[in-house]
């Protein structure tokens, strides 16, 4: 029973590029959470999707990001024009049902702009 | 917005002792969640806790959700090395699906 995956681990980005972060859920899980680490920080909410819907994206930055969890395949974090300070972990949680349940982390992708 | 004060930042200690860290927060919440996160990893669930005074454990260690549901506390008991790593609460308050998470508690553990 494999846990949540994101890929790729690693990422690295010039300036102006575009970043493209995957997130396949546990199995059965149709929930899927996004939150970016700073370096010794805590985790920040962006967003929250269940199959073919954003629920709630309050916590995304409203340029260059966006987030997609289609019906097939995984979820998609996706940032466009990247720059320094894009660089951070981003996490993904999944979870089988709505609210009350914390979901299962991921490894995280560590994104990079150089 | 909402914050979650997390305490101590850091702390080192010495093997066998026990270990008590807190968080408050300026909201109320409907939910404590207890996560440890290892160099390099995501952040793994340890305890969850949904009611007020509720007094929960795993293991060596023993959560509890604050009365005022404004705070939430974590011991760990006879700490060993493998307990290294960094210590995060989290928070959600009713009808919201996102959690707010604590700045961390980074623990140390000297053999």
């Amino acid at each position: 029973n494999a846990g949540v995956m994101q890929n790729p681990r690693h990422l690295v980005r010039r300036r102006g590029q575009e970043a493209r972060l995957r997130c396949s859920p546990m199995k059965g899980h149709s929930h899927v959470y996004w939150y970016r680490q700073l370096p010794e920080e805590g985790l920040k909410f962006m967003v929250y999707l269940q199959k073919e819907n954003i629920i709630d994206e309050s916590g995304m930055p409203k340029e260059r990001f966006s987030a997609e969890f289609p019906k097939e395949g995984p979820s998609i974090l996706r940032i466009q024009q990247v720059v320094r300070g894009d660089s951070a972990a981003y996490f993904c949680a999944s979870s089988p049902s709505t609210v009350g349940d914390p979901g299962t982390f991921g490894s995280g992708t560590r994104l990079t702009v150089v | 917005g909402q914050q979650l004060n997390q305490s101590p930042q850091s702390m080192f200690i010495q093997e066998g002792e026990d270990v008590s860290m807190n968080c408050t927060s300026s909201s109320i919440f409907n939910t404590w969640l207890w996560y440890k996160q290892d160099p390099g990893e995501g952040p793994v669930l340890l305890i969850a806790l949904y009611k007020a005074g509720e007094l929960t454990s795993n293991g060596r260690l023993t959560a509890q959700f604050g009365i005022t549901r404004k705070d939430s506390f974590l011991n760990i008991s006879a700490s060993i090395p493998s307990d290294v790593g960094i210590y995060f609460c989290a928070g959600q308050t009713s009808g919201t699906y996102k959690y707010i998470f604590g700045t961390g508690t980074r623990l140390k553990v000297l053999a």
